[in-house]
């Protein structure tokens, strides 16, 4: 079962742009992750972002959690070539170990 | 490089064929997945053991059945399989801990995948 949906569910950027990644969800959380997957390949965890914290940074990436309107944005900055690949992110219930996925944006980044 | 291990990479099997997805870590994780991603689609729960128990089942048919032998290993067995189950079955990992006797997970640490057909 999907958590709720991403959009855009495509984005192409030149290099050296921004690329921003909006996720909803629809129920209560412990934390919500973003993950990276290179075509078909296994998942890499990004970064985790806490219910009680609202914003978070790891190098080029930047998240924002609003649990309000239950919704996470990923900020990539000053993309590169090599961060094309599928963007996702994923909420962990509260209570449990239950972790599901959202729908994904695959992000192109031309040189 | 992953720290979760998936064997077989690739897999080719008939409607009548009964086969195994493999799964080991050695990360010390009680928190062990099975998730099925369809191409150009999020990657779907499938199964959930926690401290060797299965906790979560997501309704999935009786035609896959999980096993866990020990807290590193995570097997997946298949058998009587149907052509749409055919996609890429990943595993993957957690470290949990109790809060007010409550589990909760974090990250999670995903294998390469075992690309399955069902011809």
């Amino acid at each position: 079962s999907q958590q709720g949906e991403e959009d855009p569910q495509a984005l192409s950027i030149q290099e050296g742009e921004n690329a921003t990644m909006n996720c909803s969800y629809k129920t209560s959380i412990n934390n919500l992750q973003w993950y990276r997957q290179n075509s078909g390949r296994g998942l890499v965890h990004l970064i985790l972002i806490r219910s009680n914290e609202r914003e978070k940074h790891s190098g080029r990436l930047r998240v924002t959690l609003d649990t309000s309107k239950k919704s996470s944005s990923l900020l990539i900055t000053a993309s590169r070539a090599a961060d094309t690949a599928s963007y996702f992110c994923a909420t962990a219930a509260v209570g449990g170990f239950k972790t599901i996925f959202g729908a994904g944006t695959r992000l192109f980044v031309k040189a | 490089d992953t720290e979760v291990t998936q064997t077989p990479k690739h897999l080719v099997m008939g409607m009548t064929n009964k086969k195994s997805l493999k799964c080991e870590q050695h990360m010390g994780h009680r928190a062990m997945y099975w998730y099925k991603q369809k191409a150009k689609k999020p990657p779907e729960l499938m199964f959930v053991y926690s401290y060797e128990k299965l906790s979560i089942n997501e309704s999935v048919p009786s035609r896959f059945s999980p096993e866990c032998p020990n807290s590193s290993l995570l097997n997946l067995h298949l058998h009587a399989l149907q052509p749409e189950d055919s996609a890429l079955y990943l595993c993957a990992s957690s470290q949990g801990w109790i809060t007010s006797g409550k589990a909760n997970t974090g990250e999670l640490f995903f294998g390469e995948g075992s690309r399955l057909t069902v011809l």
